[in-house]
Formats: structure tokens, sequence, C-alpha cells
């Protein structure tokens, strides 16, 4: 069984275009993150959600926004897609606190042409 | 300002050698956790070992030790009996407690690996 999972693996659209990004974590953590890979390699944070309230939100264009139906799942939809946001996009889930890891789902690449 | 910094952006062993990855961390937090990840060249981001603030022994697992120095502020990942299928991008990471932070990691920008026969 998959832990964390996303769909879709790969992406590519125009400008442009509105998307969504789908995640869901079947371990019953009640933390669920978004990161940013670029092309550089460089993880960062997007967004985290403890018990479907947003408690982090860093410098990300409004065009991205996560959405919570339930303690499971955690989907990123993006408006207007720009060249900049192609990037590789992972879910993420762990029980609250410092101690416990994340796990990663598979990542989904994003191409925007 | 960043809180971990990965000095090694490329690093080469011989199969067999052990080798250390560098990471030195940045918070004025008293709790936090330290990890690292291994990242393949599929992709998958695959933990490895955990750290935390207060634990007095450094972690341990199969092949992988983390160096914990608090004092100057360094997780060193040491990798012993490197094997070829230990190439790939390894991050280090911090999670801060809960004054500063919704418990994300903050990570470095990483060091590729590459073990050669």
């Amino acid at each position: 069984d998959t832990a964390v999972s996303q769909t879709p693996k790969y992406l590519v659209t125009q400008m442009g275009n509105d998307k969504s990004i789908k995640c869901e974590q079947n371990l019953g953590h009640d933390t669920m993150y978004w990161y940013k890979q670029d092309s550089k390699k460089f993880l960062k944070i997007m967004f985290s959600y403890n018990n479907k309230e947003l408690i982090i939100n860093e410098t990300v264009p409004n065009r991205f926004s996560p959405k919570s139906p339930d303690k499971a799942h955690l989907n990123l939809h993006i408006n207007s897609l720009e060249l900049g946001d192609s990037a590789v996009y992972f879910c993420a889930s762990s029980p609250t606190g410092t101690g416990y890891e994340q796990y990663f789902g598979p990542g989904t690449r994003l191409t925007v042409t | 300002a960043q809180k971990i910094t990965q000095t090694q952006p490329g690093m080469f062993v011989q199969e067999k050698e052990a080798v250390t990855l560098d990471c030195t961390y940045d918070t004025s937090d008293p709790s936090y956790g330290l990890f690292w990840y291994k990242q393949p060249s599929s992709g998958e981001m695959i933990f490895l070992i955990y750290q935390g603030s207060y634990d007095q022994q450094n972690a341990t697992e199969g092949r992988y030790s983390l160096n914990f120095q608090k004092a100057r502020k360094s997780a060193n990942l040491v990798i012993s009996a490197s094997q070829l299928g230990d190439s790939a991008m390894y991050f280090c990471a911090m999670r801060e407690g809960p004054r500063n932070s919704g418990y994300e990691l903050n990570f470095g920008k990483g060091t590729s690996l590459l073990v050669t026969p």
C-alpha cells in the first residue's frame, strides 16, 4: 500500500491554464505539506496543513491554493500557470511534533510551456 | 538566512570506502530535529536518519550514522562501506519546535554523491 500518493506524476500544460495536483496519505498523520523542488534541486516549503487548518504559508504567490477536504487529503490548485512554476512538487505528511520523519509522495513534475 | 548549510555540492567516494557529508544548521530553538534524506535519480525522497536536539547519543541506522556536534551546530552524515547504489543527492534538513514553525522541514541545498567502482 502506498503511504503518500500523488496524482498526476507528470503534468505538462500551457501558460495561463489552471491545474490541480492531488495528494492522499493513508498513514493517519495529522499534518500534511507541499514542497517545491526547483531546477537546482532546492526544496522549499510551500504550505503546511494541520487538522485541516493552514498553519504556515511561505511567500508563495496567491495563484497557489491548498485545499484539504479531509485529514487524509491535501490538494494543490494553481491558477494562471507561469513558466516559473515548472518544478517538481512533493506532498508529504507526518505526525505533529519535531521528532517525526516526513513521508514524501513520489512527486509531480510540472512543466509549463 | 539559510538555516541549513551543506557546503559540498558534489562528492566522490570509491566503493567500500566511508564518506562524510557535511551539514551545519542555525536555530535558536532548544527543541529541534535533524534529518537526512536521500534522493536517487528516480526522484523519490527516502528518509535515512534522524537526530533529536536532546538526544545524548549519535543516531545510527545500518550503514548510516549521524555525527552530531551540538555546540558546533553540525550534523554530518557518515556512510560506511559505500555501495554503488548510494550514488544520489543527499539532503540535510531541520525541523524546529512549534514556536518557530508548523513543523515543516528546512532543507539544505544538497550534496551530490557519486560512488565509483
